[in-house]
């Protein structure tokens, strides 16, 4: 099975702060890594497919980058309805898997 | 707009089975271009994928090795559904159950019922 590892598992941030979540995985993945927000009680909700395409409807903010082992999800500017916890999720192989998360609490 | 609407019963007993259903609207459960999945989260485990069901002029089953001997998920075409059945629970299968659709287009999950919430009691 292919192991994500998310960092950090916590973070403190301010509105209008620059963000960046670190995914690695434990073999080459291409570019096969999404990105997901999930808020307290609801599903999670994709944010960024294939390393680095923004889904439908997500706000420019949001970036992705990487390829191979490691990833990046960057928020621009932080605002208030960006705290949440995110996750990296791979596609290139069965069993899918996703990395531990990484909670965006407000400072 | 696809949605998925899950439903399913909140408390089970050990070693008896677990049942959820997602209703499909908005696409086929024998779409060529998407794979139905049902993935849960615990605090235990965070979040974890169970397994898949897909049509490509036949049904395909994956499943997580984790629970493999014990789990069912099944398209019901009729219905334009998908359930997942899973036997001999225990109290450590406690979690929130999701189903998702797996797109062919995006290659990550798209879309994702509500969740079920579902208690094993000892």
């Amino acid at each position: 099975d292919i192991h994500l590892t998310q960092s950090p598992s916590s973070l403190s941030a301010s509105v209008g702060d620059r963000v960046t979540i670190a995914c690695r995985a434990s073999q080459d993945i291409n570019t096969y890594l999404n990105w997901y927000q999930q808020k307290p009680g609801k599903a999670p909700n994709l944010l960024i497919y294939a390393a680095s395409s923004l889904q439908s409807g997500v706000p420019s903010r949001f970036t992705g980058s990487g390829s191979g082992t490691g990833f990046t999800l960057t928020i621009s500017s932080l605002r208030p309805e960006d705290f949440a916890t995110y996750y990296c999720q791979q596609s290139y192989s069965t069993p899918r898997t996703f990395g531990g998360g990484t909670k965006v609490e407000i400072k | 707009q696809v949605q998925l609407q899950q439903s399913g019963p909140g408390l089970v007993k050990s070693s008896q089975s677990l049942s959820v259903t997602c209703a499909i609207s908005g696409d086929s459960v024998s779409s060529n271009n998407a794979a139905w999945n049902w993935i849960r989260q615990s605090p235990s485990r965070g979040l974890e994928w169970l397994g898949r069901t897909y049509y490509r002029s036949e049904w395909y089953y994956d499943y997580a090795a984790s629970v493999r001997s014990r789990i069912t998920i099944n398209p019901d075409t009729s219905k334009n559904q998908v359930s997942l059945r899973l036997n001999s629970v225990t109290p450590e299968d406690s979690a929130v159950y999701y189903c998702a659709i797996y797109s062919s287009s995006s290659y990550a999950f798209d879309m994702w019922g509500q969740g079920t919430m579902v208690t094993v009691s000892s």
